[in-house]
């Protein structure tokens, strides 16, 4: 099946430091990346959406400047948080869908997360 | 427009007891439907999907739901819960074109011994 991963699981750096967070489609060609946040508790927040070689499309309330999507191969994007602070804190789930040897995906997989800690 | 409403944000079942966790959709359009499961510090994993096949939808680890077009709804049950259920359940919709999800609030089940 369709495998999703994302690189660091889990990191913690200092506030004002910049964080990259990876998301990679295993065995399948990802035309469309989605990133999502998700504080405790609470479900999952769509912060954007990224197509292979295309700006990416930020929801709103989501700034652009501070969460920079890279999305330059059919297999990988990434997620760089600008100047980390405290209340960027979160949980960070990418997701992907796109198209495999049998024809196209109608659904997103999801990778495993990555928790963010900025101190 | 989609939205997703998952009625109670926890479910306190006892082991062995039926899983009912309710979703309901608005959609413009004919919808897919998703459930999925995530466990602590975990991605979400996919436990079923409607596509406009069989309104009745079998999944992995024994849940099913039931797609109601007239009662816009997309019901999640297990006819016996386990101890390994507990987790947060989400219910997703996606309309026809395009690939963007809406997510439920999520449903926390909580499975006592």
């Amino acid at each position: 099946g369709a495998v999703v991963s994302q690189h660091p699981s889990w990191v913690i750096c200092k506030s004002g430091t910049s964080v990259k967070i990876e998301c990679r489609s295993l065995d399948f060609q990802a035309t469309t990346m989605f990133w999502y946040r998700q504080f405790p508790k609470q479900s999952l927040m769509l912060m954007a959406t990224s197509n292979e070689g295309s700006k990416a499309t930020y929801e709103q309330g989501v700034e652009k400047d501070k969460f920079l999507i890279n999305h330059a191969s059919l297999t990988l994007s990434t997620l760089t948080v600008t100047s980390a602070h405290p209340e960027d804190s979160s949980f960070y789930i990418c997701s992907a869908t796109g198209v495999s040897s049998l024809g196209g995906y109608n659904e997103q997989f999801f990778g495993p997360g990555t928790r963010l800690t900025v101190l | 427009a989609q939205s997703v409403t998952q009625l109670g944000s926890h479910v306190s079942v006892s082991e062995g007891a039926l899983v009912l966790l309710r979703c309901n959709y608005s959609s413009s359009v004919p919808p897919y439907l998703f459930w999925y499961v995530q466990y602590p510090n975990q991605g979400l994993q996919l436990l079923l999907k409607y596509t406009s096949a069989a309104t009745l939808v079998k999944g992995i680890n024994g849940f099913e739901a039931e797609f109601k077009k007239s009662e816009t709804s997309f019901h999640l049950t297990k006819p016996s819960a386990h101890m390994s259920d507990a987790a947060e359940y989400f219910c997703a919709v996606k309309g026809n074109a395009g690939n963007m999800l809406t997510f439920g609030g999520g449903t926390r089940l909580m499975v006592k011994p």
